[in-house]
């Protein structure tokens, strides 16, 4: 398996407090992605990098802020928890994009349920 | 239109069933196409890659038709261990993806 790790793996906040999720890789990729999935919408794309220092809006990025200080680490930001952003987050890395050659396969993190009260 | 469609099921069939699912993608430039596989409670993990030439793997084969922009899976006896869902995965520009919401397979003895 990979080596991403996600943390925390649950957890419970009240509405209006700061949140965050940390993904951490072992694996070296340069790509590095945030996922929230719900029923009846599936997985989408929250926020990427590809680089650190380098990340990019997904399609669902408002109320969410990230960071790359390292390759290794990419950081999740929920500015003020709503209840709308009660989900299971989901961070993934792959070292190439569909457009390049070599793996683009996504690995995935194992997920943080998160709930906002 | 939804950037990638498919039938959310469930689709039932016993043990050493065929069963094929299907996916329609809007984006004629998407270049790359996968099918990737979640558990219950769980990630979602590569099951494999979709290439135009159609390609296969054990009991799976994967289609692609471009003309049609669909994307199909066929599962051939099937596995209790098979019960999963699967998710249609398309390239969504240079360097992110766009996943369906999923088929989700039941398995019985």
């Amino acid at each position: 398996d990979a080596g991403i790790t996600q943390s925390p793996r649950h957890k419970v906040t009240e509405t209006g407090t700061p949140v965050t999720l940390r993904c951490h890789q072992t694996e070296n990729h340069r790509y590095m992605y945030w996922y929230r999935q719900d029923p009846g919408h599936g997985l989408r794309l929250i926020h990427y990098s590809y680089g650190v220092k380098d990340t990019d809006k997904g399609e669902v990025s408002d109320g969410y802020s990230v960071s790359r200080s390292k390759t290794e680490d990419f950081l999740l930001t929920l500015e003020s928890a709503t209840s709308s952003q009660t989900s299971v987050y989901f961070c993934a890395i792959s070292e190439s994009t569909p457009y390049q050659a070599g793996n683009t396969e996504a690995f995935f993190g194992q997920g943080t349920r998160l709930t906002v009260v | 239109r939804k950037e990638v469609e498919q039938d959310p099921g469930p689709f039932n069939v016993p043990e050493g069933a065929t069963v094929a699912f299907n996916c329609t993608y809007s984006n004629s430039a998407s270049q790359s196409f996968f099918w990737y596989r979640q558990d219950c409670r769980k990630e979602p993990k590569l099951l494999m890659s979709v290439y135009s030439s159609g390609n296969e793997d054990g009991r799976f084969t994967a289609q692609l038709n471009r003309a049609s922009q669909y994307i199909s899976l066929l599962i051939r006896d099937s596995k209790l261990s098979d019960s999963a869902t699967y998710l249609c995965v398309v390239n969504a520009g240079y360097s992110t993806l766009t996943f369906g919401k999923g088929t989700m397979l039941l398995v019985s003895p």
